[in-house]
């Protein structure tokens, strides 16, 4: 069954770097999504993308984040200054249609130190 | 403001038996409604979902009710099993297609 990958697994990075966080779609996907999970909390969307354009962005979803499809096949999550409360799980999603059933990748944890 | 809810954090049960997870919402405009399990180590995994013109959807092993006079979902799950363990998240659309989920509640299968 097709899957939704995420790299890496878990990245740790010090207060103040940019990290990107990388998600594979499933291939005939169109729509693509992330959202965050501090631990113990709830999923929260971060932002939904399609036809290489923003669809929707929550409030957390501020200028040091940002989201692009570079090469046609990667979805990535960049955020520039990262800070300690950045720390969670990101999960990129997608779906095939713009419709309710979005298919999770892995995740990965993000630790800022 | 609006959000969604679980009664309770945690669920212990023991193999065999019938699991009900709760979940409260308060957004009136709420059309859309949609279970997930979540495996440690792994990302939301959709379960069933149930649309705000339906009381109840059944599923393989798995029944939604929803009761918009109060507001509240539960997700039953029949012969829970090992497996089953995991923590589970309701949650709501209300005319976006993006999910706001709930808190989660950890179900622990006792074999």
């Amino acid at each position: 069954e097709p899957e939704v990958t995420q790299t890496p697994s878990h990245q740790v990075t010090q207060m103040g770097q940019e990290v990107i966080l990388r998600c594979v779609p499933i291939s005939n996907h169109l729509y693509f999504y992330w959202y965050r999970q501090i631990l113990g909390q709830k999923v929260e969307f971060l932002v939904s993308f399609y036809n290489n354009e923003i669809s929707e962005k929550s409030e957390i979803f501020d200028d040091q984040f940002s989201v692009e499809r570079p090469d046609g096949s990667n979805f990535t999550l960049k955020i520039r200054s990262t800070k300690l409360e950045d720390s969670a799980m990101y999960f990129c999603a997608t779906t095939a249609q713009r419709d309710y059933t979005q298919y999770f990748g892995p995740g990965t944890r993000l630790t800022v130190l | 403001g609006e959000s969604v809810g679980l009664h309770l954090p945690t669920l212990s049960v023991q193999e065999g038996d019938n699991s009900i997870i709760n979940c409260a919402y308060s957004n009136s405009a709420s059309d859309y409604f949609i279970w997930y399990k979540q495996e440690s180590g792994k990302g939301p995994q959709f379960i069933i979902d149930i649309r705000s013109n339906m009381d109840k959807r059944q599923g393989q092993r798995v029944t939604v009710l929803l009761n918009k006079t109060v507001k509240h979902l539960s997700l039953q799950i029949a012969a829970t099993q090992p497996g089953d363990s995991a923590v589970y998240f309701c949650a709501e659309t209300g005319g976006s297609y993006i999910p706001t989920f709930g808190r989660g509640t950890s179900l622990i299968v006792h074999p």
